[in-house]
């Protein structure tokens, strides 16, 4: 399985934009990339997965780069709520998820 | 709908006993999923099922069995518990055919084995 790497942690305050990394050099032509989020002491939840263009939806943005060696998870404001483990997580159409151990997000009042 | 279901929230063990947790789902979903999570870890396939009476080994399938006797519900048994197997469990369920197969998670089974 093609691996993805994420920062620990990163910090944020409220109401600003939120960047969240992922690389994944060994991405495969038919891998989607997939973001997952995981809140305190829930299951994790999906939020938005792409292939090859940005894609944008109600929670957030996903910008994959040209070369899809690596993308970013955008929050454009981010509230409390949005604290949370973010994982990035590449998927050939059915293949089992591989979770790493995510980007803790942590958000400042 | 409810959507994932789990039964129970918390068990605690003595080492050596055995327990089975149910998970359930209300949407119809082909494929289900028994993941394990240790403290400051991602989650960890134990065991999946891509349909009814269809069980497969995930990343850490050793010391459980699963059962899929009807589409809905989807079983986690511990023969016999050990220390090691102290963590939270999460189901999950998913429809094929769909680029993103979206999982739906269950809330967890916070399990302690003493």
């Amino acid at each position: 399985d093609a691996k993805t790497t994420q920062p620990n942690s990163m910090e944020s305050n409220e109401e600003e934009p939120v960047h969240l990394p992922c690389n994944h050099s060994t991405i495969s032509g038919t891998d989607y990339i997939h973001w997952y989020r995981q809140l305190p002491s829930q299951g994790p939840e999906y939020v938005i997965h792409g292939l090859t263009s940005n894609v944008n939806n109600r929670m957030a943005s996903l910008a994959i780069a040209e070369d899809r060696k690596s993308s970013t998870l955008i929050l454009h404001r981010a509230t409390l709520r949005d604290a949370a483990v973010y994982y990035c997580i590449l998927n050939n159409y059915g293949q089992n998820f591989v979770f790493g151990p995510g980007t803790r997000l942590s958000v400042l009042p | 709908n409810a959507g994932v279901t789990q039964t129970p929230k918390f068990r605690v063990l003595k080492t050596g006993q055995s327990m089975t947790l149910l998970c359930a789902q209300d949407m119809n979903h082909e494929y289900m999923y028994w993941y394990r999570q240790d403290p400051g870890m991602g989650l960890r396939l134990i065991h999946y099922s891509v349909g009814e009476g269809t069980t497969a080994k995930g990343e850490v399938p050793d010391g459980y069995n699963v059962s899929r006797l009807k589409k809905q519900n989807f079983l986690l048994g511990l023969e016999s518990a050990a220390p090691s197997q102290t963590s939270v469990y999460f189901c999950a369920s998913s429809r094929p055919g769909t680029s993103y197969n979206e999982q739906f998670f269950g809330p967890g089974t916070r399990l302690t084995v003493l």
